[in-house]
């Protein structure tokens, strides 16, 4: 099936650091999807973006759509401890269909 | 009010036992879904219900049933688990079919050995 690559795949960061992570797929997507776990919790959608550049903020996440509609970005700004967790991408590629999962980017935050 | 509801939370299969996990939510959805996560593999569809009284098959079915009971409940079984299958299973909930608010549930930590 599609596959969407998630990069970094691990980061450990200082506390207060930014944080960037991204996701790309070889196919195009009209939705893409930002998701957070916690260890031992199952995912919690955080943002959601559906429209090519759409940039849309969270708190401290932001979130763009890739203008190609083959990408997405997650930031995270000014880091805190509880931000620890995995962070999942996920495209759809329309109402109806079902959602592909990217590989998770595991986030450590040093205090 | 629960959201969707797993149990148990952690199983020990041998290989060859049978078991079904279960799944609920209170929510009204009339979309379920169960998934598998694997170590960097993200997660993978197994089988969903569009509506109550369908069901179908998503990416990695092989090995595995599904029930929907009734509205609120969607159960996984495995007929004759294999080591391949241990993994951690996440059942989930939306309003419907394809919905961008998929809600999780806490997760069910299986191991075959």
């Amino acid at each position: 099936g599609q596959q969407l690559n998630q990069s970094p795949q691990s980061m450990f960061i200082q506390e207060g650091e930014d944080v960037s992570m991204n996701c790309t797929s070889s196919s195009i997507f009209n939705t893409w999807l930002w998701y957070k776990q916690d260890p031992g919790e199952g995912p919690v959608l955080l943002i959601a973006l559906y429209k090519a550049g759409e940039l849309t903020s969270n708190g401290r996440l932001t979130a763009q759509f890739g203008i190609t509609r083959k990408d997405s970005f997650l930031n995270i700004s000014a880091s805190i401890p509880s931000d620890v967790g995995i962070y999942f991408c996920a495209g759809q590629l329309g109402a109806g269909n079902m959602l592909t999962f990217g590989g998770g980017t595991r986030l450590m935050v040093k205090p | 009010n629960a959201g969707v509801t797993q149990t148990p939370k952690f199983q020990v299969l041998k290989t060859g036992q049978s078991m079904t996990l279960q799944c609920a939510q209170d929510m009204n959805h009339n979309s379920m879904y169960w998934y598998r996560q694997d170590p960097g593999m993200g997660l993978r569809l197994i089988y969903y219900s569009a509506s109550e009284g369908t069901t179908d098959k998503g990416e990695v079915p092989n090995g595995y049933n599904v029930s929907r009971l009734n509205k609120r409940e969607f159960s996984l079984r495995l007929e004759s688990a294999a080591p391949s299958q241990t993994s951690v299973y996440f059942c989930a909930s939306s309003a419907t079919s394809g919905d961008r608010g998929q809600y999780f549930g806490p997760g069910t930590r299986l191991t075959v050995t």
